[in-house]
């Protein structure tokens, strides 16, 4: 029920295309879907999040598609760019009260020149 | 900077051993949560704090403690160290009610010898 499902592991793009990562959860008491990037040796940092009842959110080059009924997100980065090379968590939350983040496996991007 | 403070930065020591990580959340936050990432792993979720106490525990070691302290900032306690337990150590900080997503510090990383 806590799970959230993250795909793929690992992604090679080429420079100025699209990346596109995957996540799946279950618990339909989840209200807030964020995503961090993560460059080595850093902590991760909060990228773009989303509420449920939107389906798209859209900040620069990185766009979350969110669709309820099937309880998937998904992160896209237009035109990526070779700075964009991290590892990118999705993750899911109830919010109010004390909330706890369920975190994604990881998705780490490569975008080559 | 993102407003949560760890400290030290980067930590060697030996098998057996104690040590104290520490962290200060960002002004105003009231939860703090620790998380250990080994290396190209995931974040895993060791405990959380709310307003100095136990909230939620998650995969953590019975040689792993932490504490939440009046002034918010919290410690975390690894003793008898082994070598698996080298990693990088993440707080992060979050907000009362109302608000989604986690602030993170830049990690303590700790290498057992």
């Amino acid at each position: 029920q806590q799970q959230v499902k993250q795909s793929p592991q690992s992604l090679i793009v080429q420079k100025g295309g699209i990346s596109i990562i995957n996540c799946a959860y279950e618990n339909t008491a989840f209200d807030y879907f964020p995503w961090y990037q993560q460059f080595p040796g850093k902590g991760p940092a909060l990228l773009i999040a989303i509420r449920p009842d939107v389906s798209e959110k859209k900040e620069g080059r990185f766009t979350i598609s969110f669709n309820k009924s099937a309880k998937q997100f998904s992160l896209h980065i237009m035109d990526s760019q070779p700075g964009d090379s991290a590892t990118y968590f999705c993750a899911a939350e109830t919010i109010g009260g004390y909330q706890k983040v369920t975190f994604g496996t990881g998705t780490k991007l490569q975008v080559i020149p | 900077d993102s407003g949560v403070t760890q400290t030290p930065k980067h930590l060697i020591t030996a098998t057996g051993q104690r040590v104290t990580l520490r962290c200060s959340p960002r002004s105003g936050d009231l939860s703090v949560y620790w998380y250990q990432q080994s290396l190209d792993q995931g974040l895993q979720f060791l405990i959380q704090y709310y307003n100095g106490e136990e909230r939620a525990k998650g995969n953590i070691l019975e040689r792993f403690s932490a504490q939440q302290f009046p002034d918010l900032h919290s410690e975390l306690n690894l003793s008898s160290l082994e070598l698996g337990d080298s990693a990088l150590y993440f707080c992060a900080s979050s907000a009362s009610t109302g608000m989604g997503g986690y602030t993170f510090g830049s990690g303590t990383r700790l290498t057992v010898v």
